[in-house]
């Protein structure tokens, strides 16, 4: 597609749920993120794939947080047993080559009840 | 530690008036500046961006940055906004070797322009 996209644009779920949520970057893009923007707060980073190397995790809060990346594209961000800190919106980036620009989707808007 | 922090957490404007939205980062080395912006229901686009030379930038939509060394600042300008600015407003910042992963960014500036 043009941009990437991001599925759903809305999840509500309750504590003790797991949930996950989509990412599709841009075709031909290696380089994907996670990024978190919990309320009032700057953007986290959670997880970088790129290419086939071992993605960097260092940003993922807990265990209970776990991410894919298949065939080089999508990307799938699991949350196992969701806590009300886990709301957020969860926002996916992809870029080319160079890592020079990042390209964002809409973004996830989890809630947690 | 990096850092990039924006003051101003929501700015309130009438139509026409200037904006000037505050960035200041903390790095020890030669930097790149962004300034992304993030409208009501929309995925967050680049506005500006600095990486070397002219330390006045132009953006599109009219916004402007320049960078000022000594100040460690980055801060964000419009001389005449509109209502269709309202949106939140983040800067970020890199190290200029590093790649996309150690950008950091600010907590944001919701800026609401009343018609």
């Amino acid at each position: 597609g043009a941009g990437v996209s991001q599925s759903p644009s809305n999840k509500v779920t309750e504590k003790g749920k797991d949930v996950e949520l989509r990412c599709d970057p841009i075709s031909g893009h290696t380089a994907l993120y996670w990024y978190r923007q919990s309320l009032g707060q700057g953007l986290e980073f959670l997880i970088y794939f790129q290419g086939n190397s071992a993605p960097d995790k260092s940003g993922l809060p807990s265990d209970r947080f776990s991410a894919e990346r298949t065939g080089g594209s999508v990307s799938t961000l699991t949350i196992q047993r969701t806590q009300q800190e886990d709301s957020a919106v969860y926002l996916c980036a992809s870029s080319g080559v160079q890592a020079r620009k990042l390209f964002f989707g809409s973004g996830t808007q989890l809630s947690v009840l | 530690a990096q850092s990039v922090s924006q003051h101003n957490h929501h700015v309130i404007l009438s139509e026409a008036a200037s904006l000037e939205l505050g960035c200041n980062y903390s790095y020890g080395g030669t930097v790149n500046l962004f300034w992304y912006v993030q409208y009501p229901g929309q995925h967050l686009q680049l506005l500006l961006k600095y990486f070397s030379g002219d330390p006045l930038v132009k953006g599109i939509k009219g916004f402007e940055a320049e960078f000022i060394k000594s100040k460690f600042s980055f801060n964000l300008r419009k001389p005449s906004v509109q209502w269709s600015d309202t949106a939140e407003y983040f800067c970020a910042g890199r190290i200029s070797s590093g790649s996309a992963r150690q950008l950091t960014f600010g907590s944001g500036t919701q800026l609401t322009v009343l018609p």
